[in-house]
Parts: structure tokens; C-alpha cells; sequence
């Protein structure tokens, strides 16, 4: 299994340019989540998904949409880049390993490192 | 104030030590608690986890809940360099999402 594999891995944007990041998880999981990481402030939600054809807002949604036609894959994509998208990138999926639903183990990708200048 | 609060360090320490690293958090209803490792460049891995209050042992690794201080640590015995990572510790949100809310994460540097 390659587990959460992410397209492109690095990528130089100029400010105004659109870009769609891709994600990819063979494990079968419901859930899957895109994140921003950026120095010092941990990892923030930018949207997430409980299933094929769903999606949700996360912590830091603006300036980015996102689309879950296929389970297996969760899209992300940049309308219009600012400097301040510039961050690494990184996609997890994740299932209940309990019956309750209560813990969800999150499995991540390698991360998209996105310069926007 | 943010949900779950936790030292960026960094933190250097010789071969050997023990290392504490801890996180507060302030939503009572959070019952599952993570600490996840993140080396270089790389994303991050489940490392442990507790449910509700006490203690876990893994290896030279101790994960302990305190939930009426609302605090969480993660204690590692006999440090060594292949434990120079950022750890982050996570505690699950509410409803059947699977949302995580995760601690800024702590930089570890382990010198030979």
C-alpha cells in the first residue's frame, strides 16, 4: 500500500495564479483532511471530508475550495495565490478504529511545499 | 487563547537525557489524546495514544494524561539522535469527524 500519497511535492506560484493540489489514499478511509503548516503555528485545518461527495470548512478555509468526487481522492485548490498561502501543505486520511466512532487515527502525506511569490 | 497550547522550544538536549514535553489544553470534553512525531521534511506519524486520564508506556516512551489539570505529557527515557523531531501533540474534537486539534508542536534536538 502506498497509504496518503500528494501531487505535486514542490511548487513556485506567482501572486494571482491558480493551482490544484491532489491526494491520494488507498486504505479505504471515510475521512480525509487538508492542512497548512506553518513555523510556530502547528498544524491548522483547511477543510475536511467525512465522505465521498462531502466536504466541510476547517480553521483556516479562505482562499482555497476544495472537491471530493471520488473517495479515494481529495483535491485542493488555490483560486487566485497570495504570499501569505505560501506554507507546506499536507493531506490525512483517517477511520474509527472503535465501533463509537470516538478515535480516529490520522494517516499523513509527505506534504506540498507551495511557494507563492 | 487556543484550544490546546504547547511549547515550540526548541528543545536541545544530550544522548541519554530524559525528555518532557507537555501540552495544556483548555475543552474539558476532549477524551483521546495523541502525540504525534514529525521528522524533517517528512509528515507527521501516530507515535501514542491515552484515553482519558493515566498513564502509557511504549518502549522508552511514557504518554501521561492529567484531565483535571487539563494537561498531557509526553516523557522520553534515554533519549537518542533518531529521536530529533517535532512532536505535536493532538486531542480528538467533537462529533464523528475525526477532526484532530493539534498543539503547535515541539522541536527536540538529541546530540550524540
Amino acid at each position: 500500500n502506498a497509504g496518503v500519497t500528494q501531487t505535486p511535492k514542490f511548487r513556485v506560484l506567482k501572486t494571482g495564479q491558480s493551482m490544484t493540489l491532489l491526494c491520494a489514499q488507498d486504505m479505504n478511509h471515510e475521512y480525509m483532511y487538508w492542512y497548512r503548516q506553518d513555523p510556530g503555528m502547528g498544524l491548522r485545518l483547511i477543510h475536511y471530508s467525512v465522505g465521498e461527495g462531502t466536504t466541510a470548512k476547517g480553521e483556516v478555509p479562505d482562499g482555497y475550495n476544495v472537491s471530493r468526487l471520488k473517495k479515494q481522492n481529495f483535491l485542493l485548490g488555490l483560486e487566485s495565490a497570495a504570499p501569505s498561502q505560501t506554507s507546506v501543505y499536507f493531506c490525512a486520511s483517517s477511520y474509527s478504529r472503535w465501533a463509537s466512532g470516538s478515535f480516529y487515527e490520522q494517516y499523513f502525506g509527505p506534504g506540498t511545499r507551495l511557494t507563492v511569490t | 487563547q487556543k484550544e490546546v497550547e504547547q511549547d515550540p522550544g526548541p528543545l536541545s538536549v544530550p544522548e541519554g537525557a530524559i525528555v518532557s514535553l507537555n501540552c495544556t489544553y483548555s475543552n474539558s470534553a476532549f477524551q483521546y489524546f495523541m502525540w504525534y512525531r514529525q521528522y524533517s521534511r517528512k509528515g507527521p506519524e501516530l507515535l501514542m495514544y491515552t484515553y482519558s486520564s493515566g498513564n502509557k508506556e511504549d518502549g522508552r516512551f511514557t504518554a501521561q494524561v492529567d484531565k483535571s489539570s487539563k494537561y498531557i505529557s509526553l516523557f522520553i527515557r534515554d533519549s537518542q539522535p533518531s529521536d530529533s523531531a517535532t512532536y505535536l501533540c493532538a486531542m480528538n474534537g467533537s462529533g464523528n469527524t475525526g477532526k484532530l486539534i493539534f498543539g503547535q508542536g515541539t522541536t527536540l534536538q538529541v546530540k550524540p
